[in-house]
């Protein structure tokens, strides 16, 4: 079964507001990321945190991971039309490769 | 410079083809890796290989075959095309595994 499982699996908002994705995992990890896929294209890597990371900024986003409850959220702030992809988190449990999830599709609209 | 390319980009052919994907990534990464995705988004790692040495292959059929000439370099060749090869197939890199992956632009496969 998969690792990584992300809540919502779409997700629609007006552009300005916040979006929120919930990742949620099986078993210990090392890491994990977060990484945008546009349609159409590869997946763009977002943001890594560590298993002893309990937050990560990067610009208008904020990654947060408790290992207690094999979780993880990706908070976009301010949203704009470009942020409209898919999310993806990934997790590195040890095993020599990363575990996608099957990704939240966001859609902003203007 | 793009940092991980593939070739081509389009690939449509018929069932029971051959068929070889390219794969080139100039960061200097140690790792490769081949993923699947199919029409649900879904990303499926298929094989990986760290200086050219093959270090993961996940159950897929020994149709699929893969070839690292060098470490900067991650070849895919599927022999006998069948309709549910149709995907996606991307290509990454990263400098350790475990570590950020960077992706190719994928190749989209259809197999009529």
């Amino acid at each position: 079964s998969q690792q990584g499982e992300e809540d919502p699996q779409a997700l629609s908002i007006q552009e300005g507001e916040n979006a929120t994705m919930n990742c949620s995992y099986k078993t210990s990890i090392n890491n994990l990321q977060w990484y945008r896929q546009n349609s159409g294209r590869g997946l763009v890597h977002l943001i890594l945190i560590r298993s002893n990371e309990r937050e990560k900024h990067s610009g208008r986003l904020r990654v947060t991971l408790d290992t207690s409850k094999k979780s993880s959220s990706l908070l976009i702030t301010a949203s704009r039309a470009a942020d409209t992809a898919s999310y993806f988190c990934a997790t590195d449990a040890g095993a020599q490769k990363l575990v996608f999830g099957q990704g939240t599709r966001l859609t902003i609209n203007p | 410079d793009t940092a991980v390319s593939q070739t081509p980009k389009y690939l449509v052919t018929q069932m029971g083809n051959d068929k070889s994907i390219k794969c080139e990534q100039n960061l200097g990464h140690d790792t490769m890796y081949w993923y699947k995705q199919d029409s649900k988004k879904f990303l499926k790692i298929m094989f990986s290989y760290n200086n050219k040495e093959l270090i993961i292959n996940e159950t897929v059929p020994n149709r699929f075959s893969p070839k690292s000439p060098d470490k900067a370099h991650l070849n895919l060749h599927i022999n006998s095309l069948e309709l549910g090869d149709s995907a996606v197939y991307f290509c990454a890199s990263s400098q350790s595994r475990g570590e950020t992956q960077y992706f190719g632009p994928g190749t989209r496969l259809l197999v009529l």
